[in-house]
């Protein structure tokens, strides 16, 4: 498909555990996000890639969060020790990112609940 | 950082009505996006606009920069305009979207 894609598209963990959530994105775009969204809320900033490099973490909560992108195409969001108030829709989005235009597309989700 | 205040929060239209929604923003921009959040959650592009004006069918969108602000117009609305309507805003060189809490709209049949 031409669009970002997220998997899985829902998650339900316990309290204390591991998840990984994975994000697809379009072809080509060199910079890609991850955001956290709460019901109610705006998508708020997690982590920014370009390329293989994280060029700005500064949203990620903790350090039970981490993320990588190790070829520059699909990345990878870790959470350690998963918490109550981790259950949110995670959502990620790329763009070409080319001089100033930054023109983001977004994928549709991942719905984790931790129990 | 930027702040990014939409209004109103809320509105409920019959269908056919047409309305405006708002985002203001603290600091001069260089990119500005309106995405539409569908009742399945799916964040669905809109409009690129950091200035001037576009239009794309029933919608079109104004952003005046110097006076911090951007509009979004729907026209004729249909019950599949429901969902939020959020606008993100990039300011200060940096490529992190500040988004605002969002317009929450509701087209009754």
């Amino acid at each position: 498909g031409a669009g970002v894609s997220q998997t899985p598209s829902n998650k339900v963990t316990e309290k204390g555990k591991y998840v990984e959530l994975r994000c697809d994105p379009i072809s080509g775009h060199t910079a890609l996000y991850w955001y956290r969204q709460s019901l109610g809320q705006g998508p708020e900033f997690l982590i920014y890639f370009q390329g293989t490099g994280a060029a700005d973490d500064s949203g990620l909560p903790n350090d039970r969060f981490f993320a990588v992108r190790p070829e520059g195409s699909v990345s990878t969001l870790k959470i350690q020790r998963t918490e109550r108030g981790d259950s949110a829709v995670y959502l990620c989005a790329s763009s070409s990112s080319k001089s100033s235009y930054n023109e983001q597309f977004f994928g549709p989700g991942t719905r984790l609940t931790v129990l | 950082g930027i702040q990014v205040e939409q209004s109103p929060p809320d509105l409920i239209l019959q269908e056919g009505a047409n309305s405006t929604l708002r985002c203001n923003f603290s600091d001069s921009v260089n990119n500005l996006q309106w995405f539409h959040q569908n009742p399945w959650g799916q964040l669905i592009n809109l409009f690129y606009i950091p200035s001037g004006t576009k239009q794309n069918g029933r919608l079109s969108a104004t952003t005046v920069a110097t006076e911090r602000y951007s509009l979004l117009y729907i026209s004729s609305s249909q019950t599949t305009d429901s969902g939020v309507y959020f606008c993100a805003v990039e300011s200060g060189g940096s490529y992190i979207p500040t988004f605002g809490r969002g317009t929450s709209l509701i087209v009754h049949p």
